[in-house]
């Protein structure tokens, strides 16, 4: 089975740190993602990797950056947080075009 | 339009009923479908995947699509209460220059004793 480990399930951070959220996977995917999902939202695409060192834009990236540097591990940053940035991170990772699997995702509170 | 649209609900279904869900895509070319379920607070978990034309069954989940109308459904025999959750479904889609999975927004289903 795929496994995609997510860093923390909760975290509290205080607005302006900068935050580190790791997303590990053991399949050897070449695709990896971070969501994030707010009441109402859906799942939102924030960044997501074909390969290492690649990293694309998704649909809300403003005020996120990511790393790949090693092909399992796909890093979020949030440069200085915001309390708007309060939500739920999903990692996924995938290989063409079969299914995506997640991660157990990641409360992240900014007071 | 959405490239993937479902009806939010919620959907409310009598125990031991069939529950029926729906999803529309908008790119012709898509070859793989999903559908995942979420359960409140936690991930999304994928239940069934199809990627030919017809039915195809999973224990109590059927997943059915038509590409022709580009419309793909789940259906749930004997629900259960356990089977409240959102149902998300997922589309690969050529968009903004890559193919990418298409998550529409989901359908809360609720199903009652």
């Amino acid at each position: 089975d795929v496994k995609v480990t997510q860093s923390s399930r909760y975290l509290v951070k205080r607005t302006g740190e900068k935050v580190f959220l790791e997303c590990v996977q053991d399949m050897d995917h070449e695709n990896m993602f971070w969501y994030r999902q707010d009441p109402g939202l859906g799942l939102r695409l924030i960044y997501f990797s074909y390969d290492v060192k690649m990293k694309e834009k998704g649909d809300i990236p403003e005020g996120y950056s990511v790393s790949r540097e090693k092909k399992e591990r796909f890093s979020l940053i949030l440069e200085s947080a915001s309390t708007n940035q309060t939500s739920m991170y999903l990692c996924a990772s995938e290989e063409g075009n079969q299914p995506q699997h997640f991660g157990d995702g990641t409360r992240l509170s900014i007071l | 339009q959405k490239e993937v649209e479902q009806n939010s609900g919620p959907l409310s279904v009598p125990e031991g009923a069939i529950a029926s869900l729906n999803c529309t895509y908008s790119d012709r070319g898509s070859q793989s479908f999903f559908w995942y379920r979420q359960y409140s607070g936690k991930s999304p978990e994928l239940i069934m995947f199809i990627y030919s034309n017809g039915d195809k069954e999973d224990g109590r989940f059927t997943a059915q699509l038509n590409k022709a109308s580009q419309y793909v459904s789940l259906l749930i025999r004997d629900s259960q209460p356990s089977d409240s959750a959102t149902y998300l479904c997922a589309v690969h889609a050529f968009s903004g220059g890559y193919n990418k999975l298409i998550f529409g927004a989901g359908t809360r289903l609720a199903v009652h004793p």
